[in-house]
């Protein structure tokens, strides 16, 4: 079936570096959302990506969809604690599948 | 946007009891969808809910097991039946909304 992978599975970080994870379909996807869930909360959207290739920005975060539709990524750059949580990335196939999610934590 | 609430907040229940979970959103949608996370983990589709049609599960989940009610287009529920220790989790529903996914805050399922 289809599966999302996304790595990595944590990353700690100094406030003010960069960080991404990123996340891999074993299938072509219809498209691909991100979602921040901070801990004891529960996932938020952060966007939906459509379009092969495509790059969205939202202050700091970019979010990249790959040409083939299977993989993306999303990059903090200089990160701020506000940025701690799990991130996750979905891919919508037949379903919503959802990656096991990247914990970020910064120190500052 | 889409405000949804769920209720119970968190609930310990006893193996073999039953609980239902309800959800209710602020405003008409086609689609509602229950998932499941378990401490730490990732977000697991159990079924979608179309008001007026039966849910449809994804491989792993049975009707029988976590049956769904869809009753108007702002409402549902799904029960977590003949409950076991492995069924201690998060469960959350989730609508679509203008090309957003919207997500309750959950409901924390312990079982003892």
């Amino acid at each position: 079936g289809q599966q999302v992978m996304q790595i990595p599975q944590y990353q700690h970080v100094q406030e003010g570096e960069d960080f991404t994870t990123y996340c891999n379909s074993s299938t072509t996807l219809s498209n691909i959302q991100w979602y921040k869930q901070r801990p004891g909360g529960h996932p938020v959207f952060l966007i939906q990506l459509v379009k092969s290739g495509e790059v969205k920005k939202q202050k700091r975060l970019t979010f990249q969809f790959g040409e083939a539709k299977k993989n993306s990524s999303l990059h903090i750059t200089a990160t701020q604690t506000t940025d701690v949580g799990t991130y996750f990335c979905a891919g919508a196939g037949t379903a919503l599948i959802f990656g096991k999610g990247t914990t970020l934590s910064v120190s500052s | 946007s889409a405000v949804i609430s769920q209720k119970p907040s968190r609930d310990i229940c006893q193996r073999g009891t039953s609980l239902t979970i309800q959800c209710q959103v602020d405003s008409q949608v086609t689609m509602m969808f229950w998932y499941r996370q378990q401490p730490g983990q990732s977000l697991t589709l159990i079924a979608t809910a179309n008001q007026g049609s039966e849910a449809t599960y994804e491989s792993g989940f049975v009707i029988d097991k976590f049956p769904i009610s869809r009753p108007n287009l702002t409402f549902s529920t799904l029960t977590v039946s003949n409950m076991s220790p492995e069924d201690s989790s998060i469960y959350l529903c989730s609508v679509e909304s203008g090309h957003e996914q919207y997500f309750g805050p959950g409901t924390r399922l312990t079982v003892t």
